[in-house]
């Protein structure tokens, strides 16, 4: 079935790092969906992105979807312990079911 | 998120026990899904329900039923937990089952079978 495969895992970043989680499909995503999940939390919606190449921003987060609606990814700027989670993505599949990427879970060194 | 409880937060039980989650919702959205999160898998869809007595089945539905008689009401029932359903769940509403929003999430129920 549809996948969405989310690089890296696992991320650890000293405090005021940069980061990037990356989300990529093998076929063309209708639109893509990005979640947050605190440790010991539940995911919390975050945003999402319809139009090829489109970028939103909130924040210290940049939001891109590509040119060929098959990839998405989440820029944080100078990371803060706030940041600390993981971070999903999703998208709807074929049956109208939307699947989630396995996460990626950032660290922050202090 | 407020409009969307679940219960028992945290449950522990014996092997071959049923077991019945339930997620409450005071949204009035149509769609309510139950997805289990286990650490390498993610978030996996379980059971979904698209209105009253409208439920399908989702990826790793054995082992698992579930009912919505109410809107507002969607459980989930283990008919005779295995240590396998171990696991932390959480249920999620959605307003119209469309793509232009996202999903709210409950609280999440730990359950540990034992």
């Amino acid at each position: 079935g549809q996948q969405v495969m989310q690089i890296p895992q696992y991320q650890h970043v000293q405090e005021g790092e940069d980061f990037t989680t990356y989300c990529n499909s093998s076929t063309t995503l209708s639109n893509i969906q990005w979640y947050k999940q605190r440790p010991g939390g539940h995911p919390v919606f975050l945003i999402q992105l319809v139009k090829s190449g489109e970028v939103k921003k909130q924040k210290r987060l940049t939001f891109q979807f590509g040119e060929a609606k098959k990839n998405s990814s989440l820029h944080i700027t100078a990371t803060q312990t706030t940041d600390v989670g993981t971070y999903f993505c999703a998208a709807w599949n074929r049956d109208d079911k939307i699947i989630f990427g396995k996460g990626t879970r950032l660290h922050i060194l202090p | 998120d407020a409009g969307i409880t679940q219960s028992p937060r945290h449950k522990v039980t014996e092997t071959g026990t049923p077991v019945t989650l339930r997620c409450h919702q005071t949204e009035n959205h149509r769609y309510m899904y139950w997805y289990r999160q286990d650490p390498g898998h993610g978030l996996r869809l379980i059971h979904y329900s698209y209105g009253v007595k409208d439920t399908d089945k989702g990826e790793v539905s054995d082992g698992y039923s579930v009912s919505r008689s109410k809107t507002e009401d969607f459980l989930l029932t283990l008919e005779s937990a295995t240590s396998s359903q171990t696991s932390v769940y959480f249920c999620a509403i959605s307003d119209g089952g469309d793509r232009d929003y996202g999903y709210t999430f409950g609280s999440g129920t730990r359950l540990t079978v034992v």
